[in-house]
C-alpha cells in the first residue's frame, strides 16, 4: 500500500532563512507526490506535485520540492522563509489502485520574525 | 467564486442528532471526495464519487454515515445518531481526474462539534 511519512511534527525557522519540510514515501510503482498547505480553520491548498520529469518541482508562493528516488524522499523547500509561511504542511501520495490521495500526518511550520 | 463550496462551515449538535453537510464541487469536475480531519492529524479518506457513482468507501465510514451525489453535481454527507467521536472537520475536494495531473481542490471544510 502507498504511504507517506512526515518525520517532524514541527519545524521552526527564522524569517529569511531557508526552510525544509521533510517527506518520505513508500509506493509500488512510480510515485505521484503532492504538497498541500493548510492555514488555521481553512481547507487545504495545493502547492505542487511530482508526476514525472525533472526532480526539482516548482510550485506556488516560492516553494519547491526535490524528488529523490534513491532516498524515497520528496522534501519541500523554500530559499527564504516568510512569517506568512507559518502553517500546517501535508505531503500526499496518490494510491495507484484507487486514485485517492493518502496524506501524511502533517508538519507545523513556524517562521519567527 | 468558482472554488469548492461547503455548507455549513460550522455545526454544533447534541449527541444522537442527525447532521447533513453539502459540498458543491468545481463545476467541470467529475470526481468528488470526502475526507475527515481531526485536530493535529492529516485528512483521512472517507469516500469518493465519479459523477454519480460512489466508487469507494473507507472502513472509517460506519453504517451511520451515508454520502450521495444524485445528479453528479453536488454531494451530501449525512451522519445519523452522532457521537462525540464524530467531532472533526469534514473536507470535500473535487478533481477533473487525469492521469497526468491528479491534484484535488479542497473546500474550506465543515467543522462538526458533537456535545
Amino acid at each position: 500500500a502507498q504511504s507517506v511519512a512526515q518525520p517532524e511534527d514541527q519545524v521552526n525557522v527564522a524569517e529569511g532563512n531557508p526552510l525544509t519540510v521533510k517527506c518520505t514515501y513508500s509506493v509500488s510503482g512510480n510515485p505521484y507526490l503532492f504538497w498541500y498547505v493548510q492555514y488555521p480553520n481553512r481547507g487545504l491548498q495545493f502547492l505542487l506535485k511530482y508526476i514525472t520529469g525533472d526532480n526539482l518541482v516548482k510550485g506556488s508562493y516560492g516553494f519547491e520540492a526535490e524528488f529523490n528516488k534513491s532516498q524515497t524522499s520528496f522534501h519541500l523547500k523554500k530559499p527564504s522563509a516568510l512569517v506568512s509561511d507559518s502553517a500546517l504542511y501535508f505531503c500526499a501520495v496518490r494510491d495507484i489502485d484507487t486514485d485517492k490521495l493518502i496524506f501524511g500526518t502533517g508538519t507545523r511550520l513556524q517562521v519567527f520574525p | 467564486d468558482t472554488g469548492v463550496s461547503q455548507n455549513p462551515r460550522h455545526k454544533i449538535t447534541k449527541r444522537g442528532q442527525n447532521v447533513t453537510f453539502r459540498c458543491d464541487p468545481i463545476s467541470e469536475h467529475n470526481r468528488l471526495y470526502w475526507y475527515r480531519q481531526t485536530l493535529g492529524q492529516g485528512p483521512e479518506f472517507l469516500t469518493y464519487f465519479q459523477n454519480e457513482a460512489q466508487l469507494e468507501k473507507s472502513r472509517l465510514l460506519s453504517d451511520r454515515f451515508s454520502a450521495e451525489r444524485p445528479k453528479g453535481s453536488f454531494s451530501t454527507l449525512e451522519i445519523q445518531r452522532t457521537e462525540q467521536g464524530d467531532s472533526a472537520m469534514y473536507l470535500c475536494a473535487s478533481s477533473a481526474w487525469d492521469r497526468d495531473t491528479g491534484e484535488l481542490f479542497f473546500g474550506e471544510g465543515s467543522r462538526l462539534t458533537v456535545l
